[in-house]
C-alpha cells in the first residue's frame, strides 16, 4: 500500500524557514518523481514543485509564486522527500501535501499525503 | 502562465447526472486530470489522460477532452460524491513549464 506522511508543519514568523519532509512506503521511491501541492485556508490547489527521479536527472521544477525561495530535494535511500522554504510570507500559510508523479509522459499526481499545515504569521 | 477556469458550484439530484467543465486555451491538446477532494481530505485522483479512471474508481466517472473544454461526468449521482472537483493539466508550452490546476468545482447533491 502506498503511503505518503508529511511531516515538519508548524507556526513560523515571516521572512523565516521550515523545512516539510514526506516519508514514503509501499513502492520504490526511486522510480518516481514527487511533488508538492498546496491549499491555502478555503481556496483551491496550487501546485508548488516536483523533483524528478534519479533517472530523469532528478531535476525540479517550481511554481513562479516559490521559485528562488523553495526547493525540493530527496534522499532515495531513505525515501523521503524534502521541501525547504525560506523567506516565508504570510500568503504561504497552507496546507502543504505531498504527492507521487505518475510514470508516466505527462504530469499528474496519483497519491497524496494527508497534509501538513504550515501558518505564517507574526 | 496557462489559466483553468471551473465553474464554482453544481448542483445535481440523487441519480442524476453531474457535468463538470474546464476551460482552457486549445486545452483538447492537453492530457486533463481529474481530482475529488471531500472535505477534511486530501484530494483523489478520479480520471487520467483525459477519460481513463484508476483502480477502484466506479464507472460512474466519466472524461472527455476537446477543442476548449474537458468535462468530468457523473453519473447517477449519489451522497457520497459531494465534493470539490478539480482538473489539471502539465503545461510545458512556454518558457516556464508548470503543473496547473482549475479553480475547483464544489458539487452538492440535493
Amino acid at each position: 500500500e502506498v503511503q505518503l506522511v508529511e511531516s515538519g508543519g508548524g507556526l513560523v514568523q515571516p521572512g523565516r524557514s521550515l523545512r516539510l519532509s514526506c516519508t514514503a512506503s509501499g513502492f520504490t521511491f526511486g522510480d518516481y518523481a514527487m511533488s508538492w501541492v498546496r491549499q491555502a485556508p478555503g481556496k483551491g490547489l496550487e501546485w508548488v514543485g516536483f523533483i524528478r527521479s534519479k533517472a530523469y536527472g532528478g531535476t525540479t521544477e517550481y511554481a513562479a509564486s516559490v521559485k528562488g525561495r523553495f526547493t525540493i530535494s530527496r534522499d532515495d535511500s531513505k525515501s523521503i522527500a524534502y521541501l525547504q522554504m525560506n523567506s516565508l510570507k504570510t500568503e504561504d500559510t497552507a496546507v502543504y501535501y505531498c504527492t507521487r508523479v505518475s510514470i508516466s509522459e505527462d504530469y499528474y499526481f496519483d497519491y497524496w499525503g494527508q497534509g501538513t499545515l504550515v501558518t505564517v504569521s507574526s | 502562465s496557462y489559466v483553468l477556469t471551473q465553474p464554482p458550484s453544481v448542483s445535481v439530484a440523487p441519480g442524476k447526472t453531474a457535468r463538470i467543465t474546464c476551460g482552457g486555451n486549445n486545452i483538447g491538446s492537453k492530457s486533463v486530470h481529474w481530482y475529488q477532494q471531500k472535505p477534511g481530505q486530501a484530494p483523489v485522483l478520479v480520471i487520467y489522460y483525459d477519460s481513463d479512471r484508476p483502480s477502484g474508481i466506479p464507472e460512474r466517472f466519466s472524461g472527455s477532452n476537446s477543442g476548449n473544454t474537458a468535462t468530468l461526468t457523473i453519473s447517477r449521482v449519489e451522497a457520497g460524491d459531494e465534493a470539490d472537483y478539480y482538473c489539471q493539466v502539465w503545461d510545458s508550452s512556454s518558457d516556464h513549464p508548470e503543473d496547473v490546476f482549475g479553480t475547483g468545482t464544489k458539487v452538492t447533491v440535493l
